[in-house]
């Protein structure tokens, strides 16, 4: 157990639906990460918020959005979605950046029919 | 970039040694190593940062060379339990925003 959670588990959905990922970091950490894992994709990086703020993007898509609270959790959400959105969606954290170790929670599987 | 890991998959015997590689086309700050079993999550490993030394973990330790931009995951004497998907995640600078590698499937049997 890395000390990272994430709700829901699962999640199936309609396209052009809209949903909301949420992910607790370890306590103390401030960087929270989203990483997206597809088999034909592998682990792809999409944003990274550190105490609040945005630090860096990746490939994130416009219809994806995602926010960190003041209470350091954050949440992903994914709108207008698409077949193509069906992935493993991870939160990741660290104590800070520069060099730190990532911990990944348990992911939400999103299944979009 | 995405950095390039090879083999891309190895098939052990319990006991036997294995080294899985991952190359970079960027100067590198960190290299992060993970292993992830089949619908789990990535576990972290090790890292490696610029200018620091060579990691050990149990028997899994890796190299960093800084001036190929390419670090190497060592297993020696493989366990069962070493069974999994191993990536390589690389950053360019200190934000920590990792680039993963597309990983090293590593089966171990009896």
């Amino acid at each position: 157990d890395s000390g990272v959670t994430q709700t829901p588990k699962h999640l199936i959905t309609a396209t052009g639906q809209r949903v909301t990922l949420r992910c607790s970091p370890r306590s103390g950490d401030l960087s929270v990460y989203w990483y997206q894992q597809s088999l034909d994709q592998g682990l792809q990086f999409l944003i990274q918020y550190y105490n609040g703020e945005e630090r860096a993007k990746g490939n994130i898509l416009e219809r994806f959005s995602a926010q960190q609270f003041p209470d350091l959790h954050s949440e992903l959400n994914l709108s207008s979605l698409e077949l193509g959105d069906s992935a493993l969606y991870f939160c990741a954290s660290s104590g800070g950046t520069g060099g730190r170790a990532q911990y990944f929670g348990p992911g939400t599987r999103l299944l979009v029919l | 970039q995405q950095p390039v890991q090879s083999p891309q998959a190895v098939i052990l015997r319990e006991g036997e040694d294995a080294v899985i590689n991952c190359s970079s086309s960027k100067a590198l700050y960190s290299v992060h190593w993970y292993r992830q079993k089949h619908g789990e999550a990535p576990v972290f490993l090790m890292i490696l940062l610029k200018g620091g030394e060579q990691k050990g973990h149990e028997k899994i330790s890796a190299s960093f060379n800084e001036k190929k931009q390419q670090s190497s995951l060592y297993l020696t004497a493989s366990q069962l339990s070493y069974s999994g998907t191993y990536f390589c995640g690389t950053a360019d600078n200190a934000g920590n925003m990792l680039t993963f590698g597309g990983g090293t499937r590593l089966m171990v049997k009896p």
